[in-house]
């Protein structure tokens, strides 16, 4: 599987973060895979933000504290991430990952993403 | 959550050393811990899974070892490609967590 974030590089604070990520050789309706978004700060480190499985079902970090979906278009096979009301401590490379039997084996390389007004 | 603690932070060591990293888990995640090298600018990558599994394609001198809440990483000798840093992540209890990481340099 290959994995590749896109999206702005930089949002303004309050407002909301949109990312995607184009994946090949696999579908993002396949069953094999968790289809999870993590984080990385010089702040607080790698943070898993939560994951899709089954196209629907989602699984999220609490500490995001209700301010992040998690979808997929099967249409285009594409992942997406949103997350509301951002702010300077959100400034991150922000990572898709797939997770398979409890381990993250495949990594897109990563969009870094700046909160600043 | 459960809190991953690695020690040491950083470590400095010489091509062809053995080299030891040990992960803490702050309760049991049982044999759910999974290894990740990264090296500047690039993503983190597997080379351990389920404590002690080798990801295919890693090279043999890394291994793991380790159950419940202690585990560690071992590099047998090290190549200059190794220094890098390195985290346990733990895949038993959402929300998953990693190790603060430990960064291998060249002495």
């Amino acid at each position: 599987v290959q994995l590749q974030e896109s999206g702005p590089g930089l949002v303004k604070p309050s407002e909301t973060l949109s990312l995607t990520c184009t994946v090949s050789g696999d579908s993002v309706s396949s069953d094999s895979y968790y289809w999870t978004w993590v984080r990385q700060s010089p702040g607080k480190g790698l943070e898993w933000i939560g994951y899709i499985y089954d196209s629907e079902n989602t699984i999220y970090n609490p500490s995001l504290k209700n301010r992040v979906t998690i979808s997929i278009d099967t249409s285009t096979n594409q992942l997406f991430l949103k997350m509301t009301s951002v702010t300077a401590v959100d400034t991150a490379v922000y990572y898709c990952v797939t997770e398979e039997r409890f381990r993250f084996d495949s990594w897109g390389p990563g969009i870094l993403v700046t909160v600043s007004s | 959550d459960i809190q991953m603690t690695q020690s040491p932070s950083s470590l400095s060591a010489s091509v062809g050393d053995r080299v030891t990293i040990t992960c803490r888990a702050s309760q049991t995640v049982s044999r759910y811990l999974n290894w990740y090298q990264q090296k500047l600018g690039n993503a983190p990558k597997l080379l351990i899974y389920g404590a002690s599994t080798l990801q295919s394609g890693v090279p043999s001198r890394f291994s793991g070892s380790g159950s419940e809440t202690h585990f560690i990483l071992t590099i047998s000798s090290l190549q200059p490609e190794d220094f890098a840093t390195y985290y346990c992540q733990q895949n038993n209890i959402t929300p998953y967590t990693f190790g603060q990481g430990t960064k291998l340099e060249i002495k």
